[in-house]
């Protein structure tokens, strides 16, 4: 079974300044993706990043970043610049590579609520 | 460019009378999903289609029924709400092939009363 944990239910952070949010994995499939999303008030998923199980280098994305680490099973998503428009819910999710019936599956983690202060 | 349209994006029905949400894509990919996202929750996948086939998660409701009648379109059924029935719900979908991510709908949010 594919579990998700993200253990910061809220963060808070100075506008201009880093943020690290947490997240790790558990799965016995050795194919997978890690997905961030945000999700502001409004209740949209906007897609962030993402880092699949073999690539080499840690993904980035403009002010994303993902902290892969493989042999610790974290993924976790570094804001960088933080902006008052970051302030959302952030959701870490991982996709098994399982075909079939379990066709690009994604468990989600319980969600990390940031908050951006000026 | 709107690519995943969740139509209406607030429905209030009444308890026990039949609600549809609508679901529609632009980019013709061939997965499309329902998730139900309770406040402050995870979203939690009902089903999924790739093109026809059908795929129900083990833990959906009976209430719970969907149709997709061309790569398009998706509906979510649900045939008689219960109070706990009230949530966001989001389509997503995804390409078989190239983006590995799932594109997500604006969601629609039910009320029930």
């Amino acid at each position: 079974a594919q579990k998700i944990t993200q253990t910061q239910p809220g963060m808070f952070v100075q506008e201009k300044e880093a943020v690290t949010l947490d997240c790790t994995y558990d799965t016995s499939d050795p194919s997978y993706g890690l997905f961030w999303y945000k999700q502001p008030s409004s209740g949209e998923m906007i897609f962030l990043i993402y880092q699949g199980s073999y690539d080499q280098q840690n993904a980035t994305e403009g002010r994303y970043s993902l902290n892969f680490q493989k042999a610790r099973k974290s993924a976790n998503l570094v804001i960088s610049a933080s902006q008052l428009g970051d302030s959302a819910m952030y959701f870490c999710a991982m996709r098994t590579n399982a075909g079939g019936t379990s066709y690009g599956k994604l468990t989600f983690g319980q969600g990390t609520i940031l908050t951006v202060h000026p | 460019d709107a690519m995943v349209i969740q139509n209406p994006r607030y429905q209030v029905t009444q308890f026990g009378k039949p609600v549809t949400l609508s679901c529609s894509q632009t980019l013709n990919h061939n997965v499309m999903y329902w998730y139900q996202q309770k406040s402050s929750q995870a979203p939690k996948l009902l089903f999924h289609y790739y093109d026809k086939d059908f795929n129900n998660e083990a833990d959906t409701p009976d209430n719970f029924q969907s149709r997709r009648p061309n790569t398009s379109f998706c509906f979510l059924d649900i045939r008689s709400p219960g109070l706990g029935d009230a949530a966001m719900y989001l389509c997503a979908t995804m390409g078989a092939r190239g983006m590995p991510e799932q594109f997500f709908g604006p969601g629609t949010r039910l009320t029930v009363l």
